[in-house]
């Protein structure tokens, strides 16, 4: 079956650097996304990788290694904005996005 | 660019009553929309894939009868919830293909449904 896994929950400290891991194994793979989602809102779309390595948009960097079936998004000065939901999706063979749970990420002062 | 326009943002409705929730792309042709179905402290969970001028595919343990999709053009997609129940109290969301992946998918601003 198809799974995608990332932890539930994560807390950091306001301008700290946080990195939210994602596992995968699908069928097939045409790309890794991930998005924010804010609670009661819509998600947005933050990074698309489909090749190894490393993308970089200002604070937010995605990774991927698709040998691995991994992939992180690393949040960097964090501000208590980005408090929300980050949620991992990968486009399978048939061009599905199959989701994660998300990780609801928790920032303090 | 590449903006879904979902309404109603909430709706509360009665038990036994139909509710419409309407999704338009305002400045590009959505050929295919994705209706998502998201409970609290949930992900969001793939209902059905409508495509233009054809019939929607439905996610197993869907009723096709329940959640009526209707796309009858590359700029609107309408899901209708017939004969709400409680148990159909959610955030609906609709999302589509800007067309290249790099710049993924976007989603309306979401429905909350409450039938009392």
């Amino acid at each position: 079956g198809q799974n995608i896994d990332q932890p539930t929950e994560m807390t950091a400290t306001e301008g700290a650097i946080v990195q939210i891991n994602c596992t995968y194994q699908t069928s097939g793979f045409n790309g890794l996304f991930w998005y924010q989602q804010h609670a009661g809102e819509a998600p947005t779309f933050l990074s698309y990788n489909v090749l190894d390595g490393l993308e970089e948009k200002g604070r937010f960097s995605s990774f991927l290694s698709r040998s691995k079936g991994y992939s992180y998004l690393l949040l960097k000065e964090l501000q208590m904005k980005d408090s929300a939901s980050y949620l991992c999706a990968v486009m399978d063979s048939n061009y599905q996005l199959i989701w994660g749970a998300g990780t609801k990420l928790i920032i303090k002062p | 660019g590449a903006v879904v326009s979902q309404h109603p943002s909430r709706v509360i409705c009665k038990s036994g009553t139909s509710v419409k929730i309407e999704c338009r792309s305002l400045d590009f042709q959505a050929t295919t929309m994705f209706w998502y179905r998201q409970f609290p402290k949930q992900s969001l969970m793939l209902m059905a894939t409508s495509n233009e001028g054809s019939k929607a595919t439905y996610e197993q343990g869907v009723e096709k009868d329940k959640f009526l999709i209707n796309h009858a053009s590359l700029t609107l997609s309408t899901l209708t919830v017939t004969s709400a129940h409680p148990e159909d109290s959610s955030f609906y969301i609709c999302s589509a293909s800007v067309g290249q992946p790099s710049r993924g998918y976007t989603f309306g601003s979401g429905t909350r449904l409450t039938v009392v």
